[in-house]
């Protein structure tokens, strides 16, 4: 079974500031790792996936995510916090394999950002 | 390329009517996931449909069913509709191929049941 955690349901940071959402998976085969966005009243925009490349995974809006197998985390980050970042961020995961596939999200992390 | 869409955008029913919202996949996409996602929670997968045939299914009682047609858009049914499945149903396509696990979702359809 695959599941992530995501630590901390609210986050605030200042505009300006460092973005630091975290993400731990749970997974019995070598995954792939998404992160989503999702503005208010609105559906889920992709903002990056991990699919065995490189670990290092650059996505829209200037965000990143880096995969560590060692300590299962696939953390989001962003250098600058812009107003427009606020946002809910749902971490998923599914495996590799080809036909049926699901994604099984985290419970979110709600980004809060100030002047 | 037309993203994913799904109608209706807001719905509202009572306990025990039946629902069906509908989805029209990406250009190009073979395969349709519905989540539901309620108030404060990360999406449920319900199920997938590939090819006109639900190949995956989650936790979710037989009452929630589906269709998918030769054009890859999609139904969800609900029957018997209780409270709890007010939620915002998440409608997903993507392309069933190697390493392409990729889904891109709809704006979704805001279910409230009374």
């Amino acid at each position: 079974a695959q599941s992530v955690t995501q630590l901390g349901s609210h986050v605030s940071v200042s505009e300006g500031a460092l973005v630091l959402l975290r993400c731990n998976y749970s997974s019995s085969v070598p995954p792939y790792l998404f992160w989503y966005v999702q503005y208010p009243n609105q559906g889920l925009q992709l903002l990056l996936k991990y699919t065995s490349a490189a670990t290092l995974v650059k996505g829209i809006n200037g965000f990143e995510a880096e995969f560590k197998k060692s300590e299962t985390s696939f953390h989001l980050t962003k250098p600058s916090a812009h107003m427009s970042d606020a946002a809910e961020y749902f971490c998923a995961v599914s495996g590799r394999n080809t036909g049926f596939q699901k994604l099984v999200f985290g419970t979110g992390t709600r980004l809060l950002v100030s002047p | 390329e037309t993203g994913v869409t799904q109608s209706p955008t807001h719905l509202i029913k009572t306990r025990g009517q039946q629902v069906t919202l509908r989805c029209s996949s990406q250009s190009g996409h073979n395969t349709v996931s519905w989540y539901q996602q309620a108030l404060g929670q990360g999406p449920q997968f319900i199920f997938q449909y590939y090819r006109e045939e639900e190949n995956g299914r989650g936790n979710f009682p037989p009452r929630f069913s589906g269709l998918q047609f030769p054009n890859y858009s999609s139904e969800l049914n609900v029957n018997a509709l209780e409270l709890d499945d007010s939620a915002l149903y998440l409608c997903a396509s993507s392309l069933a191929t190697a390493g392409r696990n990729e889904q891109f979702f709809g704006p979704g359809t805001r279910l409230t049941v009374l």
